[in-house]
């Protein structure tokens, strides 16, 4: 089973850009059927869908966030990153990737990484 | 956007049988929906234990079952462990979008 760990900045200044990298290991990113997400959790709050993309480049966006997200694949790296701009204090949270796998649905998330906690603050 | 609803908070006697509920704003829910659940333990990250509906992981425990009740999604738990102490979420989808539930703190005592 795929083995997923975020990794990046844990902080952000106000108005610039959260950038996150998802190493996956034990799979390739390139596996037929594969989806690959991010989901983020604010502290004490509920978990927000961010983004899914597989590895052909497709990608489903959360509607609240589409103007200021992007997600995609470096195959060469097996990794797949996030970019958020323009983040305000209130997107502090534990970032989580995940993969899809068992259902081929871009959702149905049954691997998760252990989560990183970005902070957005001066 | 869809809201999706889940019951906050939600007490189960060990070995006693408890149903969560994930209602949607745009309606009844259909196993179109394909619903999800998630247990999360604090401190850790979420665990997958259902999907579209009623499908289990592996590793999911025999006690979980997923199901459709009265236009909700619905996350039984029969026999509940001290274990089972958790926060759970569903997921639905939403033509290209999913969406979380609020999340229901189940506590076992």
């Amino acid at each position: 089973q795929p083995q997923l760990q975020e990794s990046g900045p844990g902080l952000v200044k106000p108005s610039e850009t959260l950038s996150l990298t998802c190493t996956v290991s034990s799979a390739s990113i390139t596996s037929s059927g594969y989806f690959w997400g991010w989901i983020r959790q604010p502290p004490g709050k509920g978990l927000e869908w961010i983004g899914s993309i597989y590895h052909t480049g497709t990608t489903y966006y959360n509607s609240a966030l589409k103007t200021r997200v992007s997600m995609s694949v470096d195959t060469s790296k097996n990794h797949f990153s996030l970019r958020l701009r323009s983040v305000t204090a209130r997107e502090t949270a534990v970032y989580y990737c995940a993969s899809s796998r068992t259902s081929g649905r871009f959702g149905d998330f049954d691997y998760w990484g252990q989560g990183m906690l970005v902070s957005v603050f001066s | 956007q869809t809201v999706v609803t889940q019951e906050p908070s939600l007490t189960v006697s060990p070995g006693g049988t408890v149903t969560l509920t994930c209602a949607s704003s745009s309606g009844a829910v259909s196993s179109g929906h394909y619903p999800n659940w998630f247990q999360q333990r604090p401190g850790l990250a979420p665990r997958a234990l259902i999907y579209g509906t009623n499908r289990k992981h592996p590793w999911t425990p025999a006690r979980f079952s997923g199901s459709l009740v009265g236009g909700k999604a619905a996350l039984t738990l029969s026999g509940a462990q001290p274990e089972d102490e958790a926060d759970y979420y569903c997921l639905l989808y939403s033509e290209t979008e999913v969406v979380f539930g609020g999340g229901t703190k189940l506590t076992v005592l």
